[in-house]
């Protein structure tokens, strides 16, 4: 068992660019979260998806940001247009229950010029 | 408003010292608390939850309802235990709340 994981593991990318960042959950896991660390600062919620549906994207920073989980597998966070405050970590979590162990992805290190 | 304060950024120690990092949480409810840690070039991983009053690699956490407190401790610290210590707190909802960490030092 790979884990979670998180692709690419850095992305450098221009202010105004798009990028897509993915997530594949440890198998059979039906929740999935995605979070920021912004540096020096605390790992930030984002979203909670139980299988395909976002239960909770109240920690979504704004319409720039589309996380989506079809089919209730992998799940994609796109940031369209980036902005320089996006830089970051993103880490995605997968756990089996919603009081579980929450099991973390490597993270995707996201610079924006 | 549901907040975890992890009020030290850094702590430093020697091998063999206590250690005791700090975890304040605000939360109305009934709190579920977790710590969790991520040693260098780790993933960010379960250390030990409040529910299950268990005692991993040395570590224990007492949940303090009184003083809204869930301190991580340790009798001994060991260099190993040198990482990022990141306390959490589950609301109830979908939502898992983490500090700002604590990178914790051990030094030989």
């Amino acid at each position: 068992e790979a884990g979670v994981t998180q692709f690419p593991s850095h992305s450098v990318i221009e202010k105004g660019q798009t990028v897509t960042l993915r997530c594949d959950p440890i198998s059979g896991h039906d929740n999935l979260y995605w979070y920021r660390r912004v540096m020096g600062k605390e790992i930030k919620f984002l979203l909670h998806f139980v299988k395909e549906s976002k239960q909770d994207e109240s920690g979504m920073p704004n319409n720039r940001f589309l996380a989506e989980r079809t089919g209730g597998t992998y799940s994609t966070l796109k940031v369209q247009p980036a902005e320089l405050e996006d830089s970051g970590v993103y880490f995605c979590a997968s756990s089996q229950d919603i009081r579980g162990e929450q099991f973390f992805g490597p993270g995707t290190r996201l610079t924006v010029l | 408003a549901q907040r975890v304060t992890q009020p030290e950024k850094l702590l430093s120690v020697f091998k063999g010292a206590p250690v005791e990092l700090k975890c304040n949480y605000s939360y109305s409810g009934s709190p579920e608390l977790f710590w969790y840690v991520q040693y260098s070039r780790q993933r960010l991983q379960l250390l030990l939850r409040h529910i299950s009053r268990e005692s991993i690699k040395g570590f224990t956490a007492d949940l303090n309802k009184g003083e809204t407190s869930f301190h991580l401790k340790k009798p001994f610290a060991q260099e190993e235990d040198s990482a990022m210590y990141y306390c959490a707190l589950y609301t109830g909802g979908f939502k898992t709340i983490f500090g700002a960490g604590t990178r914790l030092f051990v030094k030989a």
